[in-house]
């Protein structure tokens, strides 16, 4: 079965750094999404990427899905300590409109 | 943005005995809600595509008659933990979709948290 593999599973950094986080899937997809879940809380939607290359920003959010429609990558420039959460990435695939979770990486910014 | 409730959103149950959880979407209609089981610090495994109207569509591995779901409205989704053990203990957590949108953005309930004594 379709399987969407997310690296890395923790990052820490410092506030003001970078941080990215890649999903790889086994198969080509027809779209992709992205989630964010605080700690205690639920996972909330980002974004939705569909087309080949694309790519989309929210402020300081950079979000690209690549050109065979098999990868995705969540970029944050400039890391604030609102930022702290888990990120899945969320692939669908074929026929199929149900999204295969990633494992999630957990991002930790220290102040 | 849609809003789903889930409730009861923690329980605490004694060994054998069954809990039901409840999904709700509260402003717009779904045709089809999934249910998950997060265990600490690990990803959303998909246990069961639940579907208005008929019968749940379970992942491989997932009992279904120990996990009964139930969708008997357009609005709410149910799951009963049957029997429970304490390895049934976990995070659970219901999502669903508009109707109008096969592929669109899924919105989460807030969670229920299962403890098995």
């Amino acid at each position: 079965g379709q399987q969407v593999m997310q690296i890395p599973q923790y990052q820490h950094v410092q506030e003001g750094e970078d941080f990215t986080t890649y999903c790889n899937s086994s198969t080509t997809l027809s779209n992709i999404q992205w989630y964010k879940q605080r700690p205690g809380g639920h996972p909330v939607f980002l974004i939705q990427l569909v087309k080949s290359g694309e790519v989309k920003k929210q402020k300081r959010l950079t979000f690209q899905f690549g050109e065979a429609k098999k990868n995705s990558s969540l970029h944050i420039t400039a890391t604030q300590t609102t930022d702290v959460g888990t990120y899945f990435c969320a692939g669908a695939s074929g026929g199929s409109y149900i999204p295969t979770f990633g494992r999630g990486t957990s991002l930790i910014v220290h102040p | 943005g849609a809003v789903v409730s889930q409730h009861p959103s923690r329980v605490i149950c004694k060994s054998g005995t069954s809990v039901k959880i409840e999904c709700r979407s509260l402003d717009f209609q779904a045709t089809t809600m999934f249910w998950y089981r997060q265990f600490p610090k690990k990803s959303l495994m998909l246990m069961a595509t639940s579907n208005e109207g008929s019968k749940a569509t379970y992942e491989q591995g997932v009992e279904k008659d120990k996990f009964l779901i139930n969708h008997a409205s357009l609005t709410l989704s149910t799951l009963t933990v049957t029997s429970a053990h304490p390895e049934d203990s976990s995070f659970y957590i219901c999502s669903a979709r508009s109707s109008s949108v096969d592929t669109g953005e899924l919105f989460f309930g807030e969670g229920s948290r299962l403890t098995v004594l």
